[in-house]
């Protein structure tokens, strides 16, 4: 059963950069039918895509969030990540990664299906 | 982006009532629309995708329908572990992905 896991600082500092790492097991992240995803919810507030990477490291990134976001794959470890830059309150958040069903590779549908439980992060010096 | 509004924003329901939550586009998406459920403190939960194709093994008392601009979900039969937020999004070609703002529901 494929799970998955984000880990992490859950605090940063203002202008920092904020560094998650989503772990994947139970199966492989090399799989060629899915991207992987991240996406966050600031508290009491709606969701919020972030961006999108495939095992080849081929990524896609919400246009307003693109200046700041990095999303990298390390195949060898299972793992991809997330990186954002110049962070602000604003980016207070539980960021959630997620296997995202995409049609750039063939799905019929975009969806986000399997998801980690979530880690918050609150930016606060 | 494409600006996605359900309503209504809170809904209290009793148990075995029938639930319908509304998802409208800013602009035609087609059938290209997925449905989550979020109970507290939970990750969202993909419900139905392609407007109204339901996951493996959700519960058949759940659907939805639409296209276009104007989007459906229900719940048949409201049940107690139903409680939860519901939120729309949309995958259409133009990114970025968007979600609604969520709908939560409530047992009356």
């Amino acid at each position: 059963q494929l799970q998955l896991q984000e880990s992490g600082p859950g605090l940063v500092k203002p202008s920092e950069t904020l560094s998650l790492t989503c772990t994947v097991s139970g199966g492989s992240i090399s799989s060629s039918s899915y991207y992987w995803g991240w996406i966050r919810q600031p508290p009491g507030k709606g969701l919020e895509w972030i961006g999108s990477i495939y095992y080849s490291g081929s990524t896609y990134y919400n246009p307003s969030l693109k200046s700041r976001v990095t999303i990298s794959v390390d195949t060898s470890k299972n793992q991809f990540s997330l990186k954002l830059s110049s962070v602000t309150a604003a980016d207070t958040a539980v960021y959630y990664c997620a296997r995202h069903v995409n049609r750039i590779v063939g799905a019929t549908f975009d969806a986000f299906d399997i998801w980690g439980q979530g880690t918050m992060v609150t930016v606060s010096s | 982006d494409i600006q996605m509004t359900q309503s209504p924003s809170s809904l209290s329901a009793s148990v075995g009532d029938r639930v319908t939550i509304t998802c409208q586009a800013s602009q035609d998406i087609s059938n290209y629309l997925n449905w989550y459920q979020q109970k507290p403190g939970k990750a969202p939960k993909l419900l139905i995708y392609d407007a109204s194709n339901l996951e493996t093994g959700v519960p058949s008392r759940f659907s939805g329908s639409g296209s276009g601009t104007d989007f459906t979900f229900t719940i048949s039969s409201l049940q107690p572990e139903d409680i939860a937020t519901y939120y729309c999004q949309q995958y259409d070609n133009l990114l970025p992905y968007t979600f609604g703002q969520g709908t939560k529901l409530e047992i009356k």
